[in-house]
């Protein structure tokens, strides 16, 4: 099955800097690749996500990039506020009926 | 996105007694709904797949007889943990599937999340 590393456990970052939050994933037939933000005690949402046909995506201050040769997603996010700490999961999905396999997690923390 | 909604949002317990956790999908109708369950600090851990009509589908490691899952209908999965332990306290989050537009992946829809504490 799929497995889906994710790192760093724990990043934290002076209000006004980037954030770079990197995956790697194992099963080559994942094409959609969901970053969910979950706020302590609070549900997972989507945040962006990018499907193998990108390279990269961009919402404003969040961007995701994907280098499906190398088997790796990353998510920058730029200009850091408070308000962006919480933790972040990456996940990574064969699509079709198939659910995504989740990273354990990378807790933000943005210092003001 | 769609909406899921789950109950109750937490609940306390004392060891040895049950308790149903109901997982609804308000807008749209999923034929899929998963429930995982979340130690504080750590991921998301899948727990089982429930297809409505059907019996759930178990993660390798979960008792399907002390989590009960039910599918009844397109909009509604319970999950009951039977004899509940206080080494079930956890916060259990369901989410429900549907298929994106296009068909090319399954997008998912997470509940608010429960959080069970067993005494």
């Amino acid at each position: 099955g799929e497995n889906v590393e994710q790192h760093p456990s724990t990043l934290s970052v002076q209000e006004g800097d980037s954030a770079v939050i990197k995956c790697t994933y194992s099963d080559s037939a994942s094409n959609y690749f969901p970053w969910y933000k979950q706020e302590l005690g609070k549900r997972p949402q989507l945040i962006i996500d990018i499907r193998s046909n990108v390279g990269e995506k961009k919402d404003q201050r969040i961007a995701v990039t994907l280098n499906k040769t190398a088997k790796h997603f990353s998510l920058h996010i730029t200009e850091t506020q408070p308000e962006d700490s919480a933790v972040y999961f990456c996940a990574a999905s064969p699509g079709g009926s198939y659910i995504p396999t989740f990273g354990r997690g990378t807790s933000l923390i943005v210092h003001p | 996105g769609a909406v899921v909604s789950q109950h109750p949002s937490r609940v306390i317990c004392k060891s040895g007694t049950s308790v149903k956790i109901e997982c609804r999908s308000l807008d749209f109708q999923a034929t899929t709904m998963f429930w995982y369950r979340q130690f504080p600090k750590q991921s998301l851990m899948l727990m089982a797949t429930s297809n409505e009509g059907s019996k759930a589908t178990y993660e390798q490691g979960v008792e399907k007889d002390k989590f009960l899952i039910n599918h009844a209908s397109l909009t509604l999965s319970t999950l009951t943990v039977t004899s509940a332990h206080p080494e079930d306290s956890s916060f259990y989050i369901c989410s429900a599937s549907g298929l994106a537009a296009d068909h090319s992946y399954n997008e998912q829809f997470f509940g608010p999340g429960t959080r069970l504490t067993v005494l």
